[in-house]
């Protein structure tokens, strides 16, 4: 079955790095676009980022661009968000999403999620 | 960015009631909206697609309608295991967009 878990999630100060990653299992990875969305606590679903089965065509939304890049591995099987200049307000839970095959932008399955936590 | 507007926001109902909780897109979307349900530190699960196709192993009690701009989505019999936040999402439009999200409770 399809199986989505995220990691890399943690502590730090504002203006520092991390970098999440998402192992996929359980389906052709290379066949899907993969997004990531995010939830501040407490709050709703505002979703990220996604790229494309090659990693060739990607978006970010306005809030994150210019500080996080998506990537991808097809051959771990593997997503990732790089995020830089972190901010209290990228405080969230950070969750990686497949969608059905030739979809982009609708989420059916997601993984448990990491928690990323911006704070001096 | 198309912006989704739930309401209500949170509701209480008793089990076997029917429970409707509606989503207004800013602009028409056509059909492309699906429902999400969340459970309490759980991650999201796609309940609808495509404003009224019930996703596989979904319990038919759950139903959605609408197209343009209003939809609706409905729990026929509210059961206890239906308690979580429900959020609508569009896909018409870069960036995709979510509601606010419903709470639902049981009275």
């Amino acid at each position: 079955q399809v199986q989505l878990v995220e990691s890399g999630g943690g502590l730090v100060k504002p203006g520092g790095s991390l970098r999440l990653s998402c192992a996929a299992s359980g389906f052709t990875f290379s066949d899907y676009y993969m997004s990531w969305i995010r939830q501040a606590p407490g709050k709703g679903l505002e979703w990220v980022s996604y790229i494309s089965s090659s990693g060739s065509t990607i978006y970010y939304a306005d809030s994150v661009k210019g500080r996080f890049t998506i990537s991808r591995d097809n051959a771990k099987n593997s997503l990732y968000l790089q995020m830089n200049s972190l901010r209290a307000e990228d405080t969230a839970v950070y969750y990686c999403a497949r969608p059905p095959l030739r979809e982009k932008e609708y989420f059916q399955h997601w993984g448990q999620g990491t928690l990323v936590t911006v704070s001096s | 960015d198309i912006q989704m507007t739930q309401s209500p926001s949170s509701l209480s109902a008793s089990v076997g009631d029917r429970v409707t909780i509606t989503c207004q897109a800013s602009q028409d979307i056509s059909n492309y909206l699906n429902w999400y349900q969340q459970k309490p530190g759980k991650a999201p699960k796609l309940l609808i697609y495509d404003a009224s196709n019930l996703e596989t192993g979904v319990p038919s009690r759950f139903s959605g309608s609408g197209s343009g701009t209003d939809f609706t989505f409905t729990i026929s019999s509210l059961q206890p295991e239906d308690i979580a936040t429900y959020y609508c999402q569009q896909y018409d439009n870069l960036p995709p967009t979510f509601g606010q999200g419903t709470k639902v409770e049981i009275k």
